[in-house]
């Protein structure tokens, strides 16, 4: 079957680095996609990648490893607003999205 | 301002009733998807449509039927609601099939 995985909770501190995981066993591999959903909001699309390396997009980075099946998501210089759950969605080879339940960052001050 | 409006916000429904919830883009994306979203799930698939006039199922599709007589609109329907479909229903739309998807605020949607 097709399964994605992240860490259920994470806790960091405003201002600090964190990293999301996220590894995937999927059939197929058409991209990975990082979405930022606050509570009670819907999913905001945060990066995309289709080959391996570093994605940087301001405060936030992507990687991907096609060959270990794992993306993580990096946050720098981490601020409140930051407090969302994080989802890593693979597109398959039928171009469908199977998606992570997500990881839960909570940021303190 | 573009986007992609759902309607209702949220929904109490008695079990056995019908209910269609509405979704409605502007951007001219070819696809559009009706996901739900249960506390400690990923977003299942129900239904999409990679163009106006076709729909496919998803990985949860048994209860839901969809149509696409456009290419702005894409409800979803209930046909005899039951409690297990208590959930947040998300309708999304995207250029085409491999690209990103862009969000409604969502559907919260109690059966009673």
């Amino acid at each position: 079957g097709q399964n994605i995985d992240q860490p259920t909770e994470m806790t960091a501190t405003e201002g600090a680095i964190v990293q999301i995981n996220c590894t995937y066993q999927t059939s197929g591999f058409n991209g990975l996609f990082w979405y930022q959903q606050h509570a009670g909001e819907a999913p905001t699309f945060l990066s995309y990648n289709v080959l391996d390396g570093l994605e940087e997009k301001g405060r936030f980075s992507s990687f991907l490893s096609r060959s270990k099946g794992y993306s993580y998501l990096l946050l720098k210089e981490l601020q409140m607003k930051d407090s969302a759950s994080y989802l890593c969605a693979v597109r398959d080879s039928n171009y469908q999205l199977i998606w992570g339940a997500g990881t839960k960052l909570i940021i303190k001050p | 301002i573009a986007g992609i409006t759902q309607a209702p916000t949220s929904q109490i429904l008695a079990a056995g009733r019908r209910m269609t919830l509405r979704c409605t883009q502007d951007m001219r994306h070819n696809a559009m998807y009706w996901y739900r979203q249960d506390l400690g799930l990923g977003l299942r698939l129900i239904h999409y449509s990679n163009t106006a006039g076709t729909t496919g199922k998803g990985e949860v599709p048994d209860g839901y039927s969809v149509s696409r007589a456009n290419t702005d609109d894409f409800p979803l329907t209930l046909a005899s609601a039951v409690p297990s479909q208590t959930s947040v229903y998300f309708c999304a739309s995207s250029r085409t099939d491999n690209t990103e998807a862009f969000f409604g605020q969502g559907t919260r949607l109690t059966v009673v």
